[in-house]
C-alpha cells in the first residue's frame, strides 16, 4: 500500500516569505492527493485536492505542485502571514491491502512570525 | 457544506472502563473513518466502514472495536480503556474516491 513521507517537520517563516512543504509517496497508481490544515485545538481543514493528472493547482495563495517522476507533492505558501500557522497534512488514498483508506504524512508545524 | 459531527469532544475515563466515541455525518458518506492522532505519529487509521453493517480494520485496530448502524452514525468503542489509549480521536466521511471531510475531534484522556 501507499506510504507517505512529509518534510519538514518544523517550519519557521517570516511573513510575506514564502513556505515551502513536501511530501513523497511511492504507489504511482495514486489518483489524487490532498492537503489538509489543522489550527491549534481544533479539526482538519481540507486546502486542496489535485488529481493525479494535474502537475499544478493555484488556489488563494497557495501553489500544489506534483511530481509524478519524483512522485513528490509539494505545497507553496506565497506570502505566509501569521494566520496560516497551523500544522499541514498531505494525504493520499491507498487502494491496497485491507481497501480504499487515506495516508497521511507526519505533519509540518509552520510558525509564521510578523 | 459537509459535515460531521463528533461527541463528545472532551471525555475523562479511568481504565478499565467503557468508552464509546460517537460521530453522525448527514452527508449520505459511505465510507466513515475513525483516526487517533498523537504527536510524532501524525493520523493513524483504526478503523473504517464501507456503509452500514460494515467494519474495516485499519492500521491500529487492537483494543478497539467499531459500529456502523446506519448510514449516518459510526461508533468507536474501547472496551477497557487503558492510559496508552490518551489520544485526539477524529471521525471523517467521504463518498467514493472523493474529499475527506474531518469531525473536530474527540479529546480522549485515560487515568
Amino acid at each position: 500500500g501507499e506510504q507517505v513521507e512529509q518534510r519538514p517537520p518544523h517550519l519557521s517563516v517570516r511573513e510575506g516569505d514564502s513556505a515551502i512543504i513536501i511530501c513523497t509517496y511511492t504507489d504511482s497508481a495514486t489518483a489524487y492527493f490532498s492537503w489538509y490544515k489543522q489550527e491549534a485545538g481544533a479539526g482538519l481543514q481540507l486546502l486542496m485536492s489535485v488529481l493525479s493528472n494535474v502537475d499544478r493547482k493555484e488556489e488563494q495563495g497557495l501553489t500544489v505542485l506534483l511530481n509524478k517522476k519524483d512522485k513528490r507533492l509539494s505545497l507553496n505558501l506565497t506570502a505566509a502571514h501569521p494566520g496560516d500557522s497551523a500544522v499541514y497534512f498531505c494525504a493520499a488514498p491507498s487502494y491496497g491491502g485491507s481497501g480504499n483508506k487515506l495516508i497521511f504524512g507526519t505533519g509540518t508545524l509552520l510558525s509564521v512570525k510578523p | 457544506e459537509a459535515a460531521v459531527t463528533q461527541s463528545p469532544r472532551n471525555k475523562v475515563a479511568v481504565t478499565g472502563g467503557k468508552v464509546t466515541l460517537s460521530c453522525n455525518q448527514t452527508n449520505n458518506h459511505n465510507n466513515m473513518y475513525w483516526y487517533r492522532q498523537d504527536t510524532g505519529h501524525g493520523l493513524r487509521l483504526i478503523h473504517y466502514s464501507y456503509g452500514a453493517g460494515s467494519t474495516e480494520k485499519g492500521d491500529i485496530p487492537d483494543g478497539y472495536k467499531a459500529s456502523r448502524p446506519s448510514q449516518e452514525n459510526f461508533s468507536l468503542i474501547l472496551e477497557l480503556a487503558t492510559p496508552s489509549q490518551t489520544s485526539v480521536y477524529f471521525c471523517a466521511s467521504r463518498i467514493a474516491n472523493t474529499e475527506v471531510f474531518f469531525g473536530k475531534g474527540t479529546r480522549l484522556t485515560v487515568v
